[in-house]
């Protein structure tokens, strides 16, 4: 069956340390995002891609990057990791402007 | 800009029904959804209305849209102690394809 998956499920990491979070997603799906959910903000998106080669930022982009370089994969990179930067991260793919499918989500704490 | 705003918390009875409501800026909305996020789990889409529909049931759930007034609500019929979880409306719009704007999620609580 297609799915949509994240790794890590669980990160914890050191403030000025650069992480990367997978997505990966077996529908072929063109449009891939990045969201981060906080309380009282419910999803804000980070950043999204039409298609591979394509980026493009989102409401909350400052400090992350996003490459995609297949259609399959949109890696999430914190450059340099911030205290701000725990939350829950989402990531999510869809072929039209209709449904979009989520991933399970990988927590992420800065200490 | 868009904006979706949704109130924070709504607890019923087991057995009641459920109303969330949800209001959104953007008239040109073309969907509006209603989405469910179990806890620990991402979100899954429940249901969908098109702009030019007025109400869509589906089983248990009855969306009715309001575009005079921006105002969309999910209406759940015989709550289950396992709808308890939170709702997200969304909305998309064509200046931004492909792309949702979600409200900040209701929390559903449902009480034995």
């Amino acid at each position: 069956d297609a799915e949509i998956t994240q790794s890590p499920r669980h990160k914890i990491t050191e403030t000025g340390r650069q992480v990367t979070l997978a997505c990966h997603q077996t529908w072929n799906h063109n449009n891939m995002f990045w969201y981060r959910q906080d309380l009282g903000h419910g999803l804000r998106l980070i950043h999204y891609s039409y298609g591979v080669q394509d980026t493009n930022k989102g409401e909350v982009s400052d400090g992350y990057s996003v490459s995609r370089s297949n259609t399959e994969d949109l890696p999430l990179t914190l450059e340099s990791a911030a205290s701000s930067q725990t939350s829950v991260y989402f990531c999510a793919s869809s072929e039209s402007s209709n449904e979009q499918f989520f991933g399970p989500g990988t927590r992420l704490t800065v200490l | 800009g868009e904006d979706v705003e949704q109130s924070l918390f709504l607890s019923v009875r087991e057995g009641d029904s459920s109303v969330i409501n949800c209001t959104y800026t953007d008239s040109s909305s073309t969907y509006l959804y209603w989405y469910k996020q179990e806890p620990g789990a991402g979100l899954q889409l429940l249901t969908y209305i098109f702009s030019n529909m007025d109400m869509k049931q589906d089983q248990r759930l009855t969306v009715l849209l309001n575009k005079k007034d921006k105002h969309l609500s999910l209406r759940i019929a015989d709550t289950q102690t396992g709808d308890s979880a939170i709702y997200f409306c969304a909305e998309s719009t064509p200046s931004n394809t492909g792309k949702l704007i979600f409200g900040q999620g209701t929390t559903l609580q449902v009480k034995p």
